[in-house]
């Protein structure tokens, strides 16, 4: 079964600052690990999606790496702004249950000090 | 296009009572997902369709549960009887063909949610 952790569950910094923010999974036959953003009273929205072929991806100031062999993702967060402050999902589409599947980590809630 | 949509977008409803929650996915979009997001157990898919066919309910957690999609631009989840423990915000939502294998498709979108209280 996948398993797919984040932490820390919350993390405060000053804006402007670069920041990092870790998921793991147990499972490393994945097809695609995938980054959400969710906001307040809102649905998710995709940010980055990462096939298992690639090792990184890009979008404007996000950067998603992916390394299968030790089950973990980065997202990376240049020139971190307030609006930026979110819950951060990542969640994986597994082998073993077809990219339809998602598992979900619980977030990272971040918080974007003026 | 508006978005997947869903309502009610807030719900308050007394134990034993029969719940129903409704989405509108995007246009042309063939697979519909349920999901309910709580704070004990995080996002959970329920159920999934593709052109509208139920394919997957394995994540429905019990027989209270039922979901339907009569047709493309319409899908209902309902609890019939509800009791406080269904209380969470049900998301759906809504993509093209998600992929095979190590092809990985298209984007999922999220509706707002429906939340949820059962007191």
């Amino acid at each position: 079964k996948q398993e797919v952790t984040q932490i820390p569950a919350a993390l405060s910094v000053p804006e402007g600052e670069n920041l990092v923010l870790n998921c793991s999974f147990t499972d490393s036959a994945i097809y695609n690990l995938q980054w959400f953003r969710q906001d307040p009273g809102k649905g998710l929205t995709s940010l980055l999606l990462i096939q298992s072929s690639q090792r990184e991806q890009t979008s404007g100031r996000l950067n998603a790496s992916l390394d299968k062999s030790s089950g973990r993702s980065t997202l990376y967060i240049a020139a971190s702004q307030p609006g930026d402050s979110a819950t951060y999902l990542c969640a994986a589409a597994s082998a073993n249950f077809g990219n339809e599947k998602l598992t979900f980590g619980t977030g990272t809630r971040l918080t974007i000090i003026p | 296009d508006a978005g997947v949509i869903q309502s009610p977008r807030h719900e308050v409803t007394e134990m034993g009572q029969e719940v129903t929650l409704r989405c509108k996915p995007i246009s042309g979009h063939d697979y519909l997902f349920w999901y309910r997001q709580t704070m004990m157990r995080g996002l959970e898919l329920l159920i999934y369709f593709n052109n509208n066919v139920p394919i997957d309910d394995s994540g429905m957690p019990e027989d209270r549960f039922s979901a339907k999609m009569p047709n493309a631009s319409f899908s209902t989840l309902k609890i019939q009887p509800s009791e406080p423990r269904d209380s969470a915000v049900y998301f759906c939502a809504s993509s093209l063909d998600p992929g095979t294998g190590n092809w990985s498709g298209n984007t999922i979108y999220f509706g707002e949610g429906s939340w949820l209280t059962v007191v």
